[in-house]
């Protein structure tokens, strides 16, 4: 069964502080997904990686397949990075279909 | 800027009454996909249609729930009758069959009395 866990739950952090939330899954994947969602808002894909490091802007996404385990940094954190993280893996390149996780709740306080 | 539009943003209605949601995915995505976010289950998938052909709506409940494509350009997703359980935001996704990468909608809104 492919299950999805993400630490911290919750998470709360002063303007400027380096950030790190934790992904780690139970099965072999094709690639897994970080999204971004604030109150009350749509869904925003962050990004999608199946190997190694991707960089956009203060995020960074890294993934180690042989351990399962992927970790998105946000550098520099700011009050308008308050948002829920949610990480999300699909088994199967073409299919594509996402289990999620339960998602980290992020507060930047000014 | 092309994006993924949902229908309706909110919507509060009766129980066992009839809710259609509508999706209209980005020009040129081949892969639907239907998404249901409460409090407590968080993201769960519902449907998954790829060049308009169900592939997977094993997460739908399928007494009251229906997923259809009528063409390219609009996903549907149906509930009959409602109930207060149901009340939830539903998200619809698209994107290109092989790309991975996913767009979503602003999602909809649903109240169930």
């Amino acid at each position: 069964k492919n299950e999805v866990e993400q630490s911290p739950q919750n998470l709360t952090a002063q303007e400027g502080e380096f950030i790190t939330i934790n992904c780690s899954y139970s099965v072999g994947i094709s690639a897994l997904h970080w999204l971004q969602q604030h109150p009350g808002g749509g869904i925003v894909s962050l990004f999608m990686l199946s190997s190694g490091k991707k960089k956009h802007g203060r995020l960074i996404a890294t993934i180690n397949i042989q351990e399962k385990h992927s970790s998105l940094h946000i550098t520099a954190s700011h009050p308008r990075d308050s948002a829920v993280y949610i990480c999300a893996n699909s088994m199967d390149t073409g299919r594509r279909a996402l289990t999620f996780g339960s998602g980290t709740r992020l507060q930047v306080q000014p | 800027d092309a994006r993924v539009t949902q229908t309706p943003r909110d919507k509060v209605t009766e129980m066992g009454q009839e809710v259609t949601m509508r999706c209209q995915p980005i020009l040129g995505h081949n892969t639907v996909f239907w998404y249901r976010q409460t409090m407590k289950q968080g993201l769960e998938l519902l449907a998954y249609f790829r060049n308009r052909a169900p592939l997977d709506d094993s997460g739908m409940p399928k007494d009251r729930f229906s997923a259809e494509m009528p063409d390219a350009t609009l996903a549907t997703l149906k509930i009959q009758p409602s109930e207060p359980r149901d009340s939830a935001v539903y998200f619809c996704a698209s994107g290109r069959y092989g790309s991975g990468e996913l767009f979503f909608g602003e999602g909809s809104r649903l109240t169930v009395l």
